[in-house]
């Protein structure tokens, strides 16, 4: 089964400067999806942003941009200009193409400091 | 509110209560799916429906019975719980994964309902 893991427990940024948080994945498989979400307090999980595998460009939407190494199995989450709503739980997940089961790391929370 | 509603957002049973929770999505999704959140850990898959038929099932103890009447609700029975049993249950809807479409990946998540098991 494929496994996730968020090594960064918790994270901390100055506003406006930019944070890397960190994901590794464990697979089998040659195409796949990668997902970051964000839990804030309130505690509803969003998405963030959102890779295919079998794309070598790096996703990024606004502020965030992922750094995708397929061969590491790595997949990096950036937040630039850090504002202070981007503080919650980021998560990153792993879902195949095949199925519908979505793993999930166990978290990394991100601190924005005014 | 993302379209997936979750109810309660808060309960607090006995071990020897018997208790349901609800999820309903308005997103046309056909997949739905059961998630327990607890503190420092990753999110645990407990059940996924698709088009109305249980896929996943994963290890899952027989004290959490899910029902899924329609591809629109899904619902969570409880009975005989634990205290360990006390976690963030979330509930998540999507297109199946036999869709090819853009978002067919992408879960939409409720917000959540706490559950405490004294």
């Amino acid at each position: 089964a494929q496994t996730v893991t968020q090594s960064q427990p918790e994270m901390s940024v100055q506003e406006a400067e930019t944070v890397t948080l960190s994901c590794t994945y464990d697979t089998s498989e040659s195409d796949y999806y990668l997902f970051w979400y964000k839990q804030p307090p309130s505690r509803q999980m969003i998405l963030v942003i959102r890779q295919e595998a079998y794309k070598q460009q790096n996703a990024t939407e606004n502020r965030f941009s992922v750094n995708f190494q397929k061969a590491a199995k790595s997949f990096s989450l950036k937040i630039s200009d850090s504002q202070l709503g981007d503080a919650a739980m980021y998560f990153c997940a792993y879902r195949s193409l095949y199925n519908n089961d979505m793993r999930f790391g166990a978290g990394t929370r991100l601190t924005v400091k005014p | 509110e993302t379209g997936v509603t979750q109810t309660p957002r808060h309960l607090v049973m006995g071990m020897t209560n018997k208790k349901s929770l609800k999820c309903e999505q308005h997103l046309g999704h056909n997949a739905m799916y059961w998630y327990k959140q607890s503190a420092k850990k990753p999110l645990e898959l407990m059940f996924v429906y698709s088009l109305e038929e249980r896929v996943e099932n994963n290890s899952v103890p027989s004290r959490f019975s899910p029902e899924c009447p329609n591809s629109s609700h899904l619902f969570l029975h409880l009975h005989t719980l634990q205290p360990e049993d006390s976690a963030l249950y979330l509930c998540a809807s999507s297109q199946d994964s036999a869709s090819h479409s853009s978002g067919a990946n992408v879960l939409t998540f409720g917000a959540g309902s706490r559950l405490t098991v004294l």
